[in-house]
């Protein structure tokens, strides 16, 4: 069975350029995650979403940051205008359930902002 | 929000050794999952424990979760170098990670 695809796996951009990361959930999943992780921060929630309904975004840092699901098998990070600050590896994750179960992990998108 | 913590940050040692992680909260959890993640990959499930002072064994892992379900341990006996990586506790509502436990074994 296919896992949690990510991409692209790396995107190097210069400062003040939109920034779109892609997530396919695993198929029959109901929730998906964002996190963020870096070295300071460890691994951050960003928003996630319950049959594609967004249900806490309150992880989400600024207004450049968005996240949409459109349907159950796609969604979408966007972060506009991208600062350097915003440099991190970026995992999407699903999970056939919100509560308590256990998430399957993509392989990440590793973001440059110059 | 209920927080994860865990201890210690990093941990290196010699192979042949056993060691401990902890996961610590001030909040009752129903269930706790531990993740294990090793460079340029993401987090993978490693067990999740549901009951209170429920035991879990993983080969050389042994993962226990604390009576009153606000904590949780690992425990790795005659640890390997692929061992090595990052161990990250999650739980809760909204399945908040910890900021994990940066193990390191050495040949």
């Amino acid at each position: 069975d296919a896992g949690v695809i990510q991409s692209p796996r790396h995107e190097v951009t210069e400062m003040g350029q939109e920034v779109t990361l892609r997530c396919k959930p695993i198929s029959g999943h109901n929730s998906l995650f964002w996190y963020r992780q870096t070295m300071m921060r460890g691994l951050e929630l960003l928003i996630y979403f319950n049959n594609n309904v967004p249900i806490d975004d309150s992880g989400m840092p600024e207004d450049r940051f968005s996240a949409k699901m459109p349907n159950a098998s796609f969604s979408t990070l966007k972060i506009q205008p991208s600062e350097p600050r915003d440099s991190a590896v970026y995992f999407c994750a699903s999970s056939p359930r919100r509560d308590d179960q256990p998430q399957h992990f993509g392989d990440g998108t590793r973001l440059s902002i110059l | 929000t209920q927080l994860l913590e865990q201890s210690p940050q990093f941990l290196s040692i010699q192979e042949g050794e056993n060691l401990t992680v902890y996961c610590n909260s001030s909040s009752v959890f129903s269930s706790l999952q531990w993740y294990r993640q090793e460079p340029g990959e993401g987090p993978v499930l490693l067990v999740t424990v549901v009951t209170g002072g429920e035991v879990k064994k993983l080969k050389r892992l042994t993962f226990q979760f604390g009576d009153a379900r606000k904590d949780s341990s690992l425990h790795i006996t005659a640890a390997q170098p692929g061992d090595t990586g990052l161990y990250l506790c999650a739980g809760g509502d909204d399945m908040r990670f910890g900021a994990g436990t940066r193990l390191t074994v050495k040949p």
